[in-house]
């Protein structure tokens, strides 16, 4: 019965290399999220799609690609890994784009990057 | 300054006691206000929406303070199980998107 999930749970890679996390939403919601919480544990958006439609874009380089098939999907497809990109992401989701909607996490991919 | 600010601790605290902590936010137009709890090594897990009237669920309690910009969470009565990082997130409506902000958190340590 899990509500949002990420794939895979651990990547570890070669700087340079291309890797894609997958997350899915079962909970029927129309808008999903990508978070990146670095080693700090500041956690900080970096996009977010309503009904496959971008609608926020934070300053990320544009290495990190989103892509959302359809609303219950939102994929982050990564080129050209560097170290800082090693960190934990967390897919999430959210019914509608009111400002009043909470939002429902996925269990993270731990990044590492060699 | 940050848009958002929590004192990140540690508070430690004897079980059965009450904790409370704020939050404070420099945006005077945000509008929304949650309180997320994350163990070590997961996901921030929704604990509650705070209303301006101020809303309890159990043994937490949150509140808005609109004039002087903070939400505040209260647990009473204190359990081991409470120990996690309590973040805070505020919401608002930006000119193209909505913006969404985490605090840091703040870490709080039940002692049995």
């Amino acid at each position: 019965d899990t509500a949002v999930s990420q794939t895979p749970k651990y990547l570890v890679t070669q700087m340079g290399n291309d890797k894609s996390i997958k997350c899915e939403q079962n909970l029927g919601h129309d808008t999903m999220y990508w978070y990146k919480q670095d080693s700090k544990k500041f956690l900080k958006i970096m996009f977010s799609y309503n009904n496959k439609e971008l609608i926020i874009n934070e300053t990320v380089p544009n290495r990190f690609s989103p892509k959302s098939p359809d609303k219950a999907h939102l994929n982050l497809h990564i080129n050209s890994l560097e170290l800082g990109d090693s960190a934990v992401y967390f897919c999430a989701s959210s019914q509608g784009t009111s400002v009043r909607g909470a939002q429902y996490f996925g269990p993270g991919t731990r990044l590492l990057v060699l | 300054r940050k848009e958002v600010e929590q004192d990140p601790g540690p508070f430690n605290v004897p079980e059965g006691a009450t904790v409370a902590f704020n939050c404070t936010y420099s945006n005077s137009a945000s509008q929304s206000f949650f309180w997320y709890r994350q163990d070590c090594r997961k996901e921030p897990k929704l604990l509650m929406s705070v209303y301006s009237s101020g809303n309890e669920d159990g043994r937490f309690t949150a509140q808005l303070n609109r004039a002087s910009q903070y939400i505040s969470l209260l647990i009473r009565d204190s359990k081991l199980s409470d120990s996690a990082t309590y973040l805070c997130v505020v919401k608002r409506l930006g000119k193209r998107d909505d913006k969404i902000i985490f605090g840091k958190g703040t870490r709080l340590h039940i002692l049995p």
